[in-house]
């Protein structure tokens, strides 16, 4: 099946600071998608990538789908306090949807 | 527009307890997905719905099984609960399969 490697695991950063995720795959991927979730909440979705090679932003926010088709990352310039949470990556490929584990993003004052 | 709506919030159950999970959507989205939620695993399909009247397994199918009542609803219910199944229950939904999918806010279940 589908494997989906997502680090770093957590991150500790202080407040301006820029930051970056990123997820590897085993397996090719037709579509990567970017969640962030809030304490409490369910995910939702940040940026959503369909072409190898696609660059997005949304405000602070940019991800790439990387040349291989395994691979994509996701940048935050300029972090903020409301930058804190759990950020999802998940890839769809032959076995459908595959969440990553999550990256929890701590923002210190 | 409330998207994907969940109930319960929170439950509490004692194992070998049944219960229903509701969720519904006001999109008019024709896909439906229920997920759990484990420390460390991420999001684990369980079971998902690509249109009314059709279910299908996913990842973890085992000891639920799920409804498609008519377009809007989607439930998931445990017949005989085990503390294994202690987690929290995304419901998700989607115009078509390949679109992103919309979560609710989740039911957080503790099973004793």
């Amino acid at each position: 099946g589908q494997q989906l490697n997502q680090s770093p695991q957590s991150m500790f950063i202080q407040e301006g600071e820029d930051v970056s995720m990123n997820c590897t795959s085993s397996s090719i991927f037709n579509t990567w998608l970017w969640y962030k979730q809030d304490p409490g909440e369910g995910p939702v979705l940040l940026i959503a990538l369909y072409k190898a090679g696609e660059l997005t932003s949304n405000g602070r926010l940019t991800a790439q789908f990387g040349i291989t088709r395994k691979d994509s990352f996701l940048n935050i310039s300029a972090s903020i306090p409301s930058d804190v949470g759990i950020y999802f990556c998940a890839g769809r490929g032959a076995d459908g949807l595959t969440f990553g584990k999550g990256t929890h993003l701590i923002i210190q004052p | 527009n409330a998207g994907v709506t969940q109930t319960p919030k929170f439950q509490v159950l004692k194992t070998g307890q049944s219960m229903t999970l509701q969720c519904a959507q006001d999109m008019n989205h024709n896909s439906m997905y229920w997920y759990r939620q484990d420390p460390g695993m991420g999001l684990r399909l369980i079971y998902y719905s690509a249109s009314e009247g059709t279910t299908d397994k996913g990842e973890v199918p085992n000891g639920y099984n799920v409804s498609r009542l008519n377009k809007r609803e989607f439930s998931l219910r445990l017949e005989s609960a085990a503390p294994s199944q202690t987690s929290v229950y995304f419901c998700a939904s989607n115009q078509y399969r390949l679109q992103p999918q919309h979560f609710g806010d989740g039911t957080r279940l503790s099973i004793l």
